[in-house]
């Protein structure tokens, strides 16, 4: 079962230029995080917000997280071709926690 | 060692094969997560171990087997699978599983094509 829907489902941009990717989900959660994965790879935790947070900044990287409309927003600063990967939303909201429930993707490309 | 390992990285088989794949993890978590992902399409969950008992089983079909044999590692036995079962197998371990703020580390993945 899914529970996140990003959106844009693709987005290309220029090196330096900001991404920013949308989640929504439905039910309630007691938290959402966002991973990366490289084609073809294993995922990789970026960062994690707690539902009673607002905002959380990690190096280049902004959440929000809005429970009264169900979304979350990840903001990718001044974008390397490096960051080019899929990004996923994920939240816990199966079986209380138990496990993650990813969303759909989005696939960021950055040229340089 | 904040590594997820898993072996072996592609493995192709046939529909009478019995193979297996391997999980390990020396983080001390004691919850791990087998997960089955297509391509363009997020990781789906198949099964979660915590403290090495299944707790969930996602009606994933009886020819994967999931064990864990001790706290560090996780296997997936395959037997008679089906060519749509080609994907990517993930695993991926936590601290807890049950517990709401849970960060999960994943592996590289074990590429899976079945003939």
């Amino acid at each position: 079962s899914q529970q996140g829907e990003e959106d844009p489902q693709a987005l290309s941009i220029q090196e330096g230029e900001n991404a920013t990717m949308n989640c929504s989900y439905k039910t309630s959660i007691n938290n959402l995080q966002w991973y990366r994965q490289n084609s073809g790879r294993g995922l990789v935790h970026l960062i994690l917000i707690r539902s009673n947070e607002r905002e959380k900044h990690s190096g280049r990287l902004r959440v929000t997280l809005d429970t009264s409309k169900k979304s979350s927003s990840l903001l990718i600063t001044a974008s390397r071709a490096a960051d080019t990967a899929s990004y996923f939303c994920a939240t816990d909201g199966y079986q209380a926690g138990t496990a993650l429930i990813f969303g759909k993707g989005t696939t960021l490309s950055v040229s340089s | 060692d904040t590594e997820v390992t898993q072996t072996p990285k592609h493995l192709v088989m046939g529909m009478t094969n019995k193979k297996s794949l391997k999980c390990e993890q020396h983080m001390g978590h004691r919850a791990m997560y087998w997960y089955k992902q297509k391509a363009k399409k997020p990781p789906e969950l198949m099964f979660v171990y915590s403290y090495e008992k299944l707790s969930i089983n996602e009606s994933v079909p009886s020819r994967f087997s999931p064990e864990c044999p001790n706290s560090s590692l996780l296997n997936l036995h395959l037997h008679a699978l089906q060519p749509e079962d080609s994907a990517l197998y993930l695993c991926a371990s936590s601290l807890l599983a049950g517990v709401a703020y849970n960060e999960q580390f994943f592996g590289p993945g074990t590429r899976l094509t079945v003939l």
